[in-house]
Protein backbone atom coordinates (compact mmCIF):
# COMPACT_ATOMS: atom_id res chain seq x y z
CA UNK A 1 0.00 0.00 0.00
CA UNK A 2 0.84 3.45 -0.15
CA UNK A 3 0.74 4.55 3.50
CA UNK A 4 1.49 3.31 6.78
CA UNK A 5 -1.16 0.28 7.63
CA UNK A 6 -2.06 -1.18 11.67
CA UNK A 7 -3.57 -3.95 12.51
CA UNK A 8 -6.15 -4.16 14.24
CA UNK A 9 -7.84 -1.27 13.98
CA UNK A 10 -9.16 -1.68 17.22
CA UNK A 11 -9.13 -4.71 20.16
CA UNK A 12 -10.76 -5.18 23.06
CA UNK A 13 -8.93 -7.56 25.91
CA UNK A 14 -9.17 -8.31 29.34
CA UNK A 15 -6.77 -7.36 32.32
CA UNK A 16 -3.89 -9.61 32.33
CA UNK A 17 -4.17 -10.83 28.92
CA UNK A 18 -1.61 -10.43 26.22
CA UNK A 19 -2.15 -8.64 22.89
CA UNK A 20 -0.20 -7.99 19.85
CA UNK A 21 -0.38 -4.67 17.50
CA UNK A 22 0.95 -4.47 14.01
CA UNK A 23 2.22 -2.13 11.82
CA UNK A 24 3.69 -2.10 8.01
CA UNK A 25 5.79 1.13 7.12
CA UNK A 26 6.27 2.28 3.98
CA UNK A 27 8.31 0.50 1.83
CA UNK A 28 11.66 1.76 1.59
CA UNK A 29 11.43 3.69 4.99
CA UNK A 30 14.47 2.34 7.61
CA UNK A 31 13.11 3.94 10.34
CA UNK A 32 9.78 3.03 12.60
CA UNK A 33 8.48 4.33 15.53
CA UNK A 34 5.76 3.41 17.83
CA UNK A 35 4.00 6.00 19.85
CA UNK A 36 1.36 5.77 22.53
CA UNK A 37 -1.68 8.28 22.99
CA UNK A 38 -4.07 8.40 25.38
CA UNK A 39 -7.63 10.17 25.30
CA UNK A 40 -7.21 13.52 24.86
CA UNK A 41 -3.20 13.87 25.29
CA UNK A 42 -0.27 14.38 22.96
CA UNK A 43 2.29 11.46 21.96
CA UNK A 44 4.16 9.21 24.23
CA UNK A 45 7.07 8.09 22.62
CA UNK A 46 7.55 4.47 22.65
CA UNK A 47 9.99 2.85 21.07
CA UNK A 48 12.01 3.67 17.42
CA UNK A 49 13.81 1.07 15.11
CA UNK A 50 16.57 2.21 12.37
CA UNK A 51 17.50 -0.19 10.09
CA UNK A 52 19.82 -2.62 11.54
CA UNK A 53 20.97 -0.50 14.66
CA UNK A 54 19.57 -2.05 18.09
CA UNK A 55 16.23 -0.14 18.58
CA UNK A 56 15.99 3.12 21.07
CA UNK A 57 13.56 1.63 23.73
CA UNK A 58 13.81 4.37 26.27
CA UNK A 59 10.00 5.46 26.02
CA UNK A 60 8.68 1.44 27.15
CA UNK A 61 6.61 2.13 30.00
CA UNK A 62 7.31 -1.29 31.56
CA UNK A 63 9.07 -4.40 31.06
CA UNK A 64 5.73 -5.73 29.66
CA UNK A 65 5.84 -3.83 26.36
CA UNK A 66 8.24 -4.96 24.05
CA UNK A 67 8.31 -4.79 20.42
CA UNK A 68 9.98 -6.40 17.50
CA UNK A 69 10.97 -5.27 13.69
CA UNK A 70 11.54 -8.44 11.33
CA UNK A 71 13.25 -8.36 8.09
CA UNK A 72 13.86 -4.66 9.04
CA UNK A 73 9.92 -4.13 7.46
CA UNK A 74 6.56 -5.08 9.95
CA UNK A 75 7.08 -4.31 13.43
CA UNK A 76 4.96 -5.78 16.06
CA UNK A 77 4.35 -4.19 19.44
CA UNK A 78 3.36 -6.31 22.15
CA UNK A 79 2.06 -5.76 25.76
CA UNK A 80 1.93 -9.14 28.16
CA UNK A 81 -0.59 -8.94 31.05
CA UNK A 82 -2.68 -6.16 29.92
CA UNK A 83 -3.82 -3.40 32.05
CA UNK A 84 -6.62 -1.01 32.24
CA UNK A 85 -3.84 1.71 32.14
CA UNK A 86 -2.88 0.51 29.02
CA UNK A 87 -6.04 1.77 27.02
CA UNK A 88 -4.70 3.81 24.24
CA UNK A 89 -4.37 4.58 20.55
CA UNK A 90 -0.93 3.09 19.55
CA UNK A 91 0.55 4.50 16.95
CA UNK A 92 3.19 3.48 14.52
CA UNK A 93 5.06 5.70 12.29
CA UNK A 94 7.93 5.22 9.59
CA UNK A 95 9.86 7.58 7.87
CA UNK A 96 13.09 7.10 5.21
CA UNK A 97 15.79 7.92 8.17
CA UNK A 98 15.83 9.73 11.73
CA UNK A 99 17.58 12.98 10.60
CA UNK A 100 15.97 16.24 11.49
CA UNK A 101 14.36 16.72 7.91
CA UNK A 102 12.68 13.51 7.22
CA UNK A 103 9.16 13.34 8.09
CA UNK A 104 7.01 10.76 9.88
CA UNK A 105 4.22 9.47 8.19
CA UNK A 106 1.60 8.01 10.39
CA UNK A 107 -0.57 4.93 10.66
CA UNK A 108 -4.15 5.35 11.73
CA UNK A 109 -3.43 3.47 14.82
CA UNK A 110 -4.74 0.71 16.69
CA UNK A 111 -7.69 1.37 19.35
CA UNK A 112 -6.73 -1.01 22.82
CA UNK A 113 -9.47 -1.06 25.29
CA UNK A 114 -8.18 -3.36 28.36
CA UNK A 115 -11.14 -4.09 30.49
CA UNK B 1 12.61 18.84 31.77
CA UNK B 2 11.88 17.22 28.00
CA UNK B 3 8.49 18.63 27.17
CA UNK B 4 6.88 21.39 24.73
CA UNK B 5 3.67 23.03 25.94
CA UNK B 6 0.72 24.74 24.12
CA UNK B 7 -0.47 28.20 25.62
CA UNK B 8 -4.15 26.67 24.61
CA UNK B 9 -5.66 23.44 25.03
CA UNK B 10 -8.44 24.17 22.56
CA UNK B 11 -9.15 27.41 20.31
CA UNK B 12 -12.58 28.49 18.50
CA UNK B 13 -12.34 30.26 15.44
CA UNK B 14 -15.45 31.67 12.80
CA UNK B 15 -14.97 29.73 9.35
CA UNK B 16 -12.60 32.15 7.47
CA UNK B 17 -11.08 34.20 9.91
CA UNK B 18 -7.25 33.65 10.42
CA UNK B 19 -6.14 31.05 13.48
CA UNK B 20 -2.87 31.26 15.05
CA UNK B 21 -1.80 28.43 17.30
CA UNK B 22 1.20 28.71 19.93
CA UNK B 23 3.58 26.64 21.01
CA UNK B 24 6.43 26.85 23.53
CA UNK B 25 9.49 24.78 23.44
CA UNK B 26 12.20 23.85 26.05
CA UNK B 27 15.55 22.67 24.29
CA UNK B 28 17.48 25.70 23.22
CA UNK B 29 19.51 23.16 21.15
CA UNK B 30 16.41 22.12 19.18
CA UNK B 31 17.17 22.76 15.68
CA UNK B 32 13.96 21.38 13.68
CA UNK B 33 10.29 21.75 14.42
CA UNK B 34 7.42 20.14 12.87
CA UNK B 35 3.36 21.17 12.55
CA UNK B 36 1.09 17.81 12.64
CA UNK B 37 -2.68 17.89 12.00
CA UNK B 38 -4.65 14.79 13.51
CA UNK B 39 -8.14 14.42 12.18
CA UNK B 40 -10.41 12.59 14.62
CA UNK B 41 -9.88 9.07 14.39
CA UNK B 42 -6.65 9.48 12.16
CA UNK B 43 -2.74 9.64 12.92
CA UNK B 44 -1.03 12.71 12.68
CA UNK B 45 -0.09 14.04 9.27
CA UNK B 46 2.37 16.38 8.44
CA UNK B 47 1.50 20.26 7.69
CA UNK B 48 5.08 22.15 7.93
CA UNK B 49 8.37 21.91 8.81
CA UNK B 50 10.89 24.79 10.09
CA UNK B 51 14.84 24.41 10.79
CA UNK B 52 16.45 26.81 13.64
CA UNK B 53 18.35 28.53 11.07
CA UNK B 54 14.75 30.50 10.00
CA UNK B 55 12.36 32.65 11.39
CA UNK B 56 9.58 32.03 8.34
CA UNK B 57 8.13 29.36 6.60
CA UNK B 58 4.85 29.61 4.51
CA UNK B 59 3.12 26.89 3.06
CA UNK B 60 -0.42 26.61 1.83
CA UNK B 61 -2.27 28.73 3.87
CA UNK B 62 0.28 28.19 6.48
CA UNK B 63 2.83 30.06 8.44
CA UNK B 64 5.27 28.79 10.65
CA UNK B 65 7.22 31.42 12.72
CA UNK B 66 9.89 30.73 14.80
CA UNK B 67 11.56 32.90 17.79
CA UNK B 68 14.30 30.84 19.13
CA UNK B 69 14.90 34.21 21.39
CA UNK B 70 11.95 33.13 23.54
CA UNK B 71 11.33 29.50 22.54
CA UNK B 72 8.14 29.66 20.42
CA UNK B 73 6.76 28.36 17.46
CA UNK B 74 3.57 29.64 16.06
CA UNK B 75 1.29 27.81 13.65
CA UNK B 76 -0.92 30.23 11.14
CA UNK B 77 -4.22 29.15 9.49
CA UNK B 78 -5.28 31.68 7.04
CA UNK B 79 -8.90 31.36 6.32
CA UNK B 80 -9.53 29.16 8.61
CA UNK B 81 -12.22 26.27 6.92
CA UNK B 82 -14.04 23.71 8.21
CA UNK B 83 -12.08 21.35 7.30
CA UNK B 84 -8.88 22.87 9.45
CA UNK B 85 -10.97 21.43 12.64
CA UNK B 86 -8.64 19.10 13.99
CA UNK B 87 -5.92 18.79 16.42
CA UNK B 88 -2.83 20.10 15.91
CA UNK B 89 0.68 19.02 17.63
CA UNK B 90 4.01 20.68 17.67
CA UNK B 91 7.29 18.94 17.63
CA UNK B 92 11.15 19.87 18.61
CA UNK B 93 13.87 17.75 17.55
CA UNK B 94 17.47 18.29 18.83
CA UNK B 95 20.03 16.89 21.06
CA UNK B 96 19.20 15.96 24.91
CA UNK B 97 20.94 15.14 27.70
CA UNK B 98 23.27 12.14 26.52
CA UNK B 99 23.96 13.30 23.58
CA UNK B 100 20.92 11.85 22.17
CA UNK B 101 18.62 13.47 19.25
CA UNK B 102 14.79 13.13 20.10
CA UNK B 103 11.59 14.42 18.27
CA UNK B 104 10.01 15.89 21.47
CA UNK B 105 5.96 15.99 20.87
CA UNK B 106 3.69 18.48 22.93
CA UNK B 107 0.37 18.08 24.25
CA UNK B 108 -1.65 19.52 21.25
CA UNK B 109 -4.08 22.35 20.43
CA UNK B 110 -8.03 21.44 19.27
CA UNK B 111 -8.98 24.12 16.83
CA UNK B 112 -12.76 23.88 16.19
CA UNK B 113 -14.07 25.87 13.33
CA UNK B 114 -17.58 27.25 13.74
CA UNK B 115 -19.28 28.08 10.24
Amino acid sequence: GAGVSQSPSNKVTEKGKDVELRCDPISGHTALYWYRQSLGQGLEFLIYFQGNSAPDKSGLPSDRFSAERTGGSVSTLTIQRTQQEDSAVYLCASSLDRTPANEQFFGPGTRLTVL
Amino acid sequence: GESVGLHLPTLSVQEGDNSIINCAYSNSASDYFIWYKQESGKGPQFIIDIRSNMDKRQGQRVTVLLNKTVKHLSLQIAATQPGDSAVYFCAENGLWAGNNRKLIWGLGTSLAVNP
